[in-house]
């Protein structure tokens, strides 16, 4: 699976979108983007997927650069609660199971 | 729909002791897949199982072993346990074994070696 880069930290206002970036320069053809968050002591959450097609869930959107090569993940309006630990995964999707590789993540600090 | 669920939740052993932690997957979920976490290496794959076969292993010793009953339940083992296996065990379902599908991680069982 390609490699991701990711900010190690970052800081967003309550109310205002949140927008964390991801780069995965080596991605290939088949390989998704997908996103999970990590709240403090609790199992990952998955937020969304995409391929190719910018995408929207009730819970964040999906930027993915025409290249393929970066993508960003939106939080339209951030709350306090959206502070955690977010995951840029990209992964190859075949037949051959669900492995996920996790880097280390942006930590995402919202603040009142 | 309940989610997944990890038991136990917390876990004290010793050094040289085995372990074996638990995981039921959501209703009608056949992949189960279990992750370690810790501080200084982060979140990292262990195994995953399909419809009771293994599919796939991360780079972990042998200590580590699981298995996956007919009902889709899991459960993993950790054999002579060292100090650096105190981790959070996390494990993760997903309805199918293939495709861009999401997975459903279960709150995590937490070890502590001593």
């Amino acid at each position: 699976d390609a490699k991701t880069t990711q900010p190690t930290s970052m800081d967003c206002a309550e109310g205002r979108a949140a927008n964390l970036p991801c780069n995965h320069s080596t991605i290939s053809g088949n390989e998704y983007v997908y996103w999970y968050r990590q709240i403090h002591s609790q199992g990952p959450q998955y937020i969304i997927h995409g391929l190719k097609n910018n995408e929207t869930n009730e819970m964040a959107s999906l930027i993915i650069t025409e290249d393929r090569k970066s993508s960003t993940l939106i939080l339209p309006h951030a709350t306090l609660r959206d502070t955690a630990v977010y995951y840029c995964i990209v992964r190859y999707v075949n037949n051959a199971g669900n492995m996920l590789t996790f880097g280390g993540g942006t930590r995402l600090m919202v603040k009142p | 729909k309940a989610g997944v669920t990890q038991t136990p939740r917390y876990l004290i052993k010793t050094r040289g002791q085995q372990v074996t932690l638990s995981c039921s997957p959501i209703s009608g979920h056949r992949s189960v897949s279990w992750y370690q976490q810790t501080p200084g290496q982060g979140l990292q794959f262990l195994f995953e199982y399909f419809s009771e076969t293994q599919r796939n292993k991360g780079n972990f010793p042998g200590r580590f072993s699981g298995r996956q009953f007919s009902n889709s339940r899991s459960e993993m083992n950790v054999s002579t346990l060292e100090l650096g296996d105190s981790a959070l065990y996390l494990c993760a379902s997903s309805l199918m074994g293939q495709g861009p599908n999401e997975q459903f991680f279960g709150p995590g069982t937490r070890l502590t070696v001593l």
